[in-house]
């Protein structure tokens, strides 16, 4: 009920291709689906987030797509670049409770 | 301003040693956060603390312990490390009206031999 699965464990795609990552959950009281980026070395850093109230969130070249009735959730990196290169998180919570993490995909965007 | 910083970055630890991870912020958020993060199994919670004095448990609580005495600073306890204890920790804070956005430091590699 708790959990979140994330997929794929890792993607390689071509600079100015689309990637996609994709999050599932069981609990439908989740109210919030943040997604974090995390550089080699460094801490996790917000990305983009989105509450279930709406269907689909843009923020420059990131778009969460989100599915209630599936309860599924995506990011896709619109013109990746060899920058976007990082593992990302997607996460679940519900508002003043704990982020429930998925286990995370690694991102290689070669020139 | 800071923001989250941790101390130390890296450290090797025998069996049985004992050690503390230090957390400390500068945005007078409430809510502080220990995860640990291993290979293929993201990010999971050691124990949060919702305010100064306060701790409680998270997923994987096992052989940690915890103290926030002061509102800036959450330490991370481990009595007597365990191979099992080798990871990458990080520690993380929120203000309390945000939607749990949390900001985190850069954490700290631990190795136990």
């Amino acid at each position: 009920q708790q959990q979140v699965k994330q997929s794929p464990q890792s993607l390689i795609v071509q600079k100015g291709g689309i990637p996609i990552i994709n999050c599932a959950y069981e609990n439908t009281a989740f109210d919030y689906f943040p997604w974090y980026q995390q550089f080699p070395g460094k801490g996790p850093a917000l990305l983009i987030a989105i509450r279930p109230d709406v269907s689909e969130k843009k923020e420059g070249r990131f778009t969460i797509s989100f599915n209630k009735s599936a309860k599924q959730f995506s990011l896709h990196i619109m013109d990746s670049q060899p920058g976007d290169s990082a593992t990302y998180f997607c996460a679940a919570s519900l508002r003043t409770d704990k982020l429930i993490f998925g286990t995370g995909t690694r991102l290689q965007v070669f020139p | 301003n800071a923001g989250v910083t941790q101390t130390p970055k890296f450290r090797v630890l025998k069996t049985g040693q004992s050690m503390t991870l230090l957390c400390a912020q500068d945005m007078n958020h409430e809510y502080m956060y220990w995860y640990r993060q291993d290979p293929g199994m993201g990010l999971r919670l050691i124990h949060y603390s919702v305010g100064e004095g306060t701790t409680a448990k998270g997923e994987v609580p096992d052989g940690y312990n915890v103290s926030r005495l002061k509102k800036q600073n959450f330490l991370l306890g481990l009595e007597s490390a365990a191979p099992s204890q080798t990871s990458v920790y990080f520690c993380a804070t929120r203000g309390q009206a945000s939607y749990n956005e949390q900001f985190f430091g850069p954490g700290t590699r631990l190795t136990v031999l």
